[in-house]
């Protein structure tokens, strides 16, 4: 089966730039989505299809996708960006299953 | 605005069975293919089931294939997962989700492209143990 890996954590002061990564097989042929998810609440979508932005979502979150790796860009980071975030694809080789990272969480400093 | 509300998770034993509901609001809930994700307490987001506009197509993560239906009802704007034969992996927040997008393969570019989740209920929890 599919499987994507991303980093468990990443830190990042205010204002910094924070970049997590998503790793997975030839990722580059598949359309990446990003998923941010704060504590007690239902995961919110954040990028799709590798760089669009969903309306509301900030021009500070930006993706990109190439080869085996999927980037989400987090451009000035703020306090209430501190959330885990997921990568996700859809698998078209194993019964069109869909597939989520493994989760990154993002701390702010 | 679109609206995915959840209901019918709680407390059940091993072995046993629940039907989760998820009524939807503010869109053309026909329209859209919709998907089960669950998340185990502490853990990461995990795909269930997903099923086509007219319920003529539904895929299954392996561990649940043969345990769990996942059925829509169009006429009532809901989507349904009944859970048989739970077992205590089971226990997760069960969100609906909506896709934004279908999931497609293009056979000339050989992309697998689409299938985002756009708008996502606030979960239910369900919790097997004895």
């Amino acid at each position: 089966s599919y499987v994507l890996t991303q980093p468990p954590s990443v830190s990042v002061a205010p204002g910094q730039t924070a970049r997590i990564t998503c790793g997975g097989n030839n990722i580059g042929s598949k359309s990446v989505h990003w998923y941010q998810q704060k504590p007690g609440q239902a995961p919110v979508l954040v990028v799709y299809d590798d760089s669009d932005r969903p309306s509301g979502i900030p021009e500070r979150f930006s993706g990109s996708n190439s080869g085996n790796t999927a980037t989400l860009t987090i451009s000035r980071v703020e306090a209430g960006d501190e959330a885990d975030y997921y990568c996700q694809v859809w698998d078209s080789s194993s019964d069109h299953r869909y597939v989520f990272g493994t989760g990154t969480k993002v701390t702010v400093l | 605005e679109v609206q995915l509300v959840e209901s019918g998770g709680g407390l059940v034993q091993p072995g046993g069975s629940l039907r989760l509901s998820c009524a939807a609001s503010g869109f053309t809930f026909s329209s859209y293919w919709m998907s089960w994700v669950r998340q185990a307490p502490g853990k990461g987001l995990e795909w269930v089931a997903n099923i086509k506009q007219d319920g003529s197509e539904k895929y299954y993560v392996d561990s649940v294939k043969g345990r769990f239906t996942i059925s829509r009802d169009n006429a009532k704007n809901s989507l349904y997962l009944q859970m048989n034969s739970l077992r205590a992996e089971d226990t997760a927040v069960y969100y609906c989700a909506r896709a934004d997008q279908p999931a497609y393969y293009d056979i000339l570019t050989g992309y697998s492209l689409g299938g985002d989740f756009d708008y996502w209920g606030q979960g239910t929890l369900v919790t097997v143990s004895s």
